[in-house]
């Protein structure tokens, strides 16, 4: 079956711009977690969405927005890019969004903002 | 606040050596304890540990949880330069009717030939 599909891979952006990530699950699953990747923070959890409604989020500023459509592919949108987002974007897919389930992570969008 | 504290942060050893990953943990409502394997980008599941004492297995690899003492290891035995990675542990919790994971920042193991 086919993998978690991220897209774009490499990204980068100014300042002040915004951007949107796209994340296309594995089929049949539907939830989606998306996290953000720094080598200081490490992996942070942003937010989570089953059946196009958000049921989970972290503690990410207002900035960070996703949705998810009917067909369980998700976008996450940060608005007023500043230069702390640069970072590896993940997404998890999952059955259900539990961990008995498993998730299967993407391989990621890199964002840079310069 | 939930956290997950991995250790050491970076490891390096000789092919053939026996390695041990800590992860401690002090997570509300917890459901499970996660490893994953990064080497590139995409993290890849080794384990998932939910009850205490019950070792996991696979290949080389095993794991096991004390959830009285809020930690669990992760054993590579025989290393091989493949096993270089950046290993993660998480925990998930059940929040808001869902789940979410909290990640340590990893423990980044070079196994050198």
């Amino acid at each position: 079956k086919a993998g978690v599909t991220q897209t774009p891979r490499y990204l980068i952006k100014t300042r002040g711009q915004q951007v949107t990530l796209s994340c296309s699950p594995i089929s049949g699953h539907r939830s989606v977690s998306w996290y953000q990747q720094t080598p200081g923070q490490g992996l942070q959890f942003l937010f989570e969405y089953f059946s196009e409604t958000q049921r989970n989020k972290g503690n990410f500023p207002g900035r960070f927005s996703g949705r998810q459509f009917s067909n369980s592919r998700s976008e996450m949108n940060v608005s007023t890019l500043e230069l702390g987002d640069s970072a590896l974007y993940l997404c998890a897919s999952s059955l259900a969004g539990v961990s008995g389930h498993g998730y299967t992570f993407g391989s990621g969008t890199r964002l840079t903002v310069v | 606040e939930d956290k997950v504290v991995q250790s050491p942060l970076s490891l390096v050893v000789h092919e053939g050596d026996t390695v041990t990953l800590n992860c401690s943990y002090e997570v509300t409502n917890f459901r499970s304890l996660l490893w994953y394997k990064q080497e590139k980008k995409a993290p890849t599941f080794l384990f998932m540990l939910t009850s205490s004492g019950i070792e996991k297995k696979s290949g080389r690899l095993s794991s096991i949880l004390d959830k009285k003492e809020l930690f669990s290891i992760l054993n590579i035995t025989a290393t091989q330069t493949g096993d270089s990675a950046i290993y993660l542990c998480a925990g998930a919790l059940s929040q808001g009717g869902s789940e979410k994971l909290v990640f340590g920042k990893g423990t980044k193991l070079t196994v050198n030939p």
